[in-house]
């Protein structure tokens, strides 16, 4: 069964940058495409983009230029760097992971991250 | 972006009732659509695939059915422990979107 854990600051100044790291575990990095889900205080969720360890990357239009999902098979892991954050960012972070096109069958406990001034 | 419209925000049930949630996408996205159920403090996880496709262990009582804009998530007699939140999310299109949810509670 696949697991999936975030890790990260949980506390990110407004104008830094947000950096969270997902470990995947029981399962080949090779398989599945890795995403970000957000989910705001509000509950609304937003897939911010998803990377392939084959280096095929995709983003949310409304964030690009601000992010940057990367797989590093070596470590097990996939990354997020958010750029620039603002309160608006201020979320619930989760990794997913989707074979293929698909729905996210996999998704990681989420990481509360606040950004504040 | 394909708007995901889930009616309605709350739905107030008594346990052993059934329960009917409806998803209406902003433009047809086939059968490419999935439900999730988010219980308090947990994340996501997946109910249904492909509009209709049960995910692995999930109960007979949840059914799905839909296509192109009009999707509907049946729950039927409801347990304790599914007085959760469901989303329905498009895979059709990029960038990918979910409903604002269904609350069922009691």
């Amino acid at each position: 069964h696949v697991h999936l854990q975030e890790s990260g600051p949980e506390l990110v100044k407004s104008s830094g940058s947000l950096f969270l790291t997902c470990t995947v575990s029981d399962a080949s990095m090779t398989g599945f495409y890795w995403t970000w889900v957000r989910q705001t205080p509000g509950g609304a969720l937003q897939c911010l983009g998803y990377a392939h360890y084959s280096g095929t990357s995709k983003y949310t239009p409304s964030l690009k230029g601000r992010i940057n999902i990367s797989v590093d098979s070596s470590t097990n892991q996939f990354s997020l760097t958010l750029f620039s954050v603002t309160a608006a960012d201020t979320a619930t972070y989760y990794c997913a992971a989707s074979n293929g096109d698909n729905s996210f069958d996999y998704w990681g406990q989420g990481i509360p991250v606040t950004v504040s001034s | 972006d394909i708007i995901m419209t889930q009616s309605p925000a709350t739905l107030y049930v008594s346990p052993g009732e059934r329960a009917s949630l409806s998803c209406r996408a902003s433009q047809a996205v086939g059968r490419r659509l999935a439900w999730y159920q988010q219980k308090p403090g947990q994340a996501p996880s997946v109910l249904f695939f492909g509009a209709s496709a049960r995910a692995s262990g999930i109960p007979g009582r949840f059914s799905a059915s839909g296509s192109g804009t009009e999707f509907t998530l049946t729950i039927d007699s409801l347990q304790s422990e599914d007085f959760a939140v469901y989303y329905c999310e498009q895979f059709d299109a990029w960038p990918r979107t979910f409903g604002q949810g269904t609350k069922v509670d009691i």
